[in-house]
């Protein structure tokens, strides 16, 4: 069973705009990720945030992690037409092996 | 660097065909993953390796073999391919655990499609 899950599944924001994706997961894990994929191609790593942590930045991305609620968001400030593509959480299962599951992800189209 | 490369990129085959996807990478990473992308169902792990000559299956292993006789390949095989296969499968390698080092590289993707 699929163990992140995002929300929302879809989302269309102006360019200039903030964009936050949410995901939830059900297990103990070591890590969470982030990745982007745009239409046709292999996902790219986007952040990893440890289980310890609760922020994280990287340039215009901004990840939170609450593991009390077993939940992660990705915030992409300043959105670029270049944004345009579809997200995925993945976490690292501690209780699995340490496999690497993804969610459903979330496709987020930026408007001129 | 050509990080991970699939191969092929795309392939039809006829119901009760057999197959092998390749994938190779040239960092010296020592896991290596198989997903399928299907619609609305995200990526779903197949099978990985976490060293040369080790396998171990994933969420959904039935109906395909995998084999890490190298430790920069890994092996997707089709026994006799149904049209549930119809998929985009992704090859994906990493140093360690991801907690150690970060990140899956992932290739682009080979398309299947079983008639």
């Amino acid at each position: 069973s699929q163990q992140g899950e995002e929300d929302p599944q879809a989302l269309s924001i102006q360019e200039g705009e903030n964009a936050t994706m949410n995901c939830s997961y059900k297990t103990s894990i070591n890590n969470l990720q982030w990745y982007r994929q745009n239409s046709g191609r292999g996902l790219v790593h986007l952040i990893l945030i440890r289980s310890n942590e609760r922020e994280k930045h990287s340039g215009r991305l901004r990840v939170t992690l609450d593991t009390s609620k077993k939940s992660s968001s990705l915030l992409i400030t300043a959105s670029r037409a270049a944004d345009t593509a579809s997200y995925f959480c993945a976490v690292e299962d501690m209780n699995r092996d340490d496999k690497i599951i993804f969610g459903k992800g979330t496709r987020l189209h930026i408007l001129p | 660097n050509a990080g991970v490369t699939q191969t092929p990129k795309f392939r039809v085959l006829k119901t009760g065909q057999s197959m092998t996807l390749l994938c190779a990478q040239d960092m010296n990473h020592e896991y290596m993953y198989w997903y399928r992308q299907d619609p609305g169902m995200g990526l779903r792990l197949i099978h990985y390796s976490v060293g040369e000559g080790t396998t171990a299956k994933g969420e959904v292993p039935d109906g395909y073999n995998v084999s890490r006789l190298k430790k920069q390949n890994f092996l997707l095989g089709l026994e006799s391919a149904a049209p549930s296969q119809t998929s985009v499968y992704f090859c994906a390698s990493s140093y360690s655990r991801t907690g150690d080092t970060g990140e899956l590289f992932f290739g682009e993707g080979s398309r299947l499609t079983v008639l």
